[in-house]
């Protein structure tokens, strides 16, 4: 089945160590998204790539970068993870930018990031 | 600030309840609405979307949802709840490329 996937699923990382997150799609979408989200809480929009062009939001810390090498792939790089980044971090695809055509997100299952 | 609402941040009903959650948003002009559930160790996966055209939108599970733009509103409803629909819903608004996700509602559904 097509859908989007997400490794690690659980990630563990210390206080200032750089962490990547992964996210692939078989669905050929031209847009992915990466999403915050904390506990209880909405999942915020940090950024997303319509096709090679980034779009970063602009209360992203720029602790936050991403990477996005190929169509299938998009990385969610944390430079120096501090105990606030402790989060679901969600990767979403669509097949292009929501909101005139009113094209549907379609999420990854998340990576839980625990900082110590 | 443009922000959506979601009132009930925790529900709990009896098998067979009828459900209804509310969702409220705060821009002006033309926006696409959406419900989506994540149930318990699973990602989000959409419930119904509502773009123009008939209001009342039919989704999956049996859920719908109704867009009464005088209100500012989009609340889901179901007439008869299942064990299987314990999970949290989200109310998502969007204008251009972003959602603007409400804070999400608990649902509990007792067997």
């Amino acid at each position: 089945d097509a859908m989007v996937i997400q490794n690690p699923r659980y990630q563990v990382t210390q206080f200032g160590k750089p962490v990547t997150l992964s996210c692939s799609q078989t669905l050929n979408h031209n847009v992915m998204y990466w999403y915050q989200q904390k506990s209880s809480q909405a999942p915020k929009l940090l950024f997303h790539y319509y096709d090679k062009d980034f779009n970063n939001e602009a209360d992203t810390p720029d602790n936050f970068q991403s990477r996005r090498p190929n169509t299938s792939f998009c990385f969610l790089d944390i430079r120096s993870p501090g105990l606030g980044d402790a989060a679901m971090y969600l990767c979403a695809t669509s097949r292009a930018p929501t909101g005139g055509s009113g094209d549907t997100q379609y999420f990854g299952p998340g990576t839980r990031l625990t900082v110590l | 600030a443009q922000s959506v609402s979601q009132h009930n941040h925790h529900v709990i009903l009896s098998e067979a309840a009828s459900l209804e959650l509310g969702c409220n948003y705060s821009y002006g002009g033309t926006v696409n609405l959406f419900w989506y559930v994540q149930y318990p160790g699973q990602h989000l996966q959409l419930l119904l979307k509502y773009f123009s055209g008939d209001p009342l939108v039919k989704g999956i599970k049996g859920f719908e949802a109704e867009f009464i733009k005088s209100k500012f509103s989009f609340n889901l409803r179901k007439p008869s709840v299942q064990w299987s629909d314990t999970a949290e819903y989200f109310c998502a608004v969007t204008r251009t490329y972003k959602y603007i996700f409400g804070t999400g509602t608990r649902l509990k559904v007792l067997a």
